[in-house]
């Protein structure tokens, strides 16, 4: 049981570049989203979904798109990266309605240059 | 304005000095307290869930509790290995789903 596993670890990208964030979880959680993380703000809700084909947007939805066509996988794409997107992202997983807690992944540490 | 404010922000104890961290919250439909554990370099670690006033919850030396504006995690006799940053999140009925609105935390050193 692999939990929620994101990819990659650490990324440099240029201004202006697209890149995708991977996340997938093996536990058929319903719910997934994405957190940033920068210091002194605390966890920022990005975008979410509640299931396969639905998804809806967070607290700071700019700059960033998701899909889900699976319930195991919930991408994040960065259209056109600027610096203000240098961040660690955290994907995290649970069933709906049940208050377990989320399960997160170990984080992307993403660097905009 | 929804807030979460956490208090310290930093936490120096030596082994077996217990204390207490501090959550307070102003969030209209508070429908969850959550308290999470984040090692560096890692991703928060689920702890409790706390519903409403009065309510505690114990985990070997940890123990949350809960009043109408605000939660305290207790760390009883804590050890090095309970080092960490412990972070607060509320679920608000306003919110989609099960989103989560965090604090900022209490980075928690424990010194031998």
């Amino acid at each position: 049981n692999a939990g929620v596993t994101q990819t990659p670890k650490f990324q440099v990208l240029k201004t202006g570049q697209s890149m995708t964030l991977q996340c997938a979880q093996d536990m058929n959680h319903e719910y997934m989203s994405w957190y940033r993380q920068d210091p002194g703000m605390g966890l920022r809700l990005i975008h979410y979904s509640v299931g396969a084909g639905i998804t809806d947007q967070g607290e700071v939805p700019n700059g960033y798109n998701v899909s889900r066509s699976t319930t195991e996988d919930f991408p994040l794409r960065l259209l056109s990266a600027a610096p203000s997107q240098t961040s660690v992202y955290f994907c995290a997983s649970s069933y709906l309605g049940v208050d377990y807690g989320y399960t997160f992944g170990s984080g992307t540490r993403l660097t905009v240059v | 304005e929804d807030q979460v404010t956490q208090s310290p922000e930093a936490l120096r104890l030596q082994e077996g000095e217990s204390s207490s961290l501090n959550c307070s919250y102003t969030v209209s439909g508070l429908r969850g307290l959550f308290w999470y554990r984040q090692d560096p370099g890692k991703g928060p670690e689920f702890l409790f869930t706390l519903y409403s006033a009065g309510e505690e919850k114990e985990k070997e030396r940890l123990k949350a509790t809960l009043t109408k504006k605000e939660s305290f995690l207790h760390i009883t006799a804590p050890k090095p290995e309970d080092s960490a940053t412990y972070l607060c999140a509320v679920r608000r009925s306003r919110s989609g789903a099960n989103n989560l609105f965090f604090g900022t935390g209490t980075r928690l050193t424990v010194i031998p």
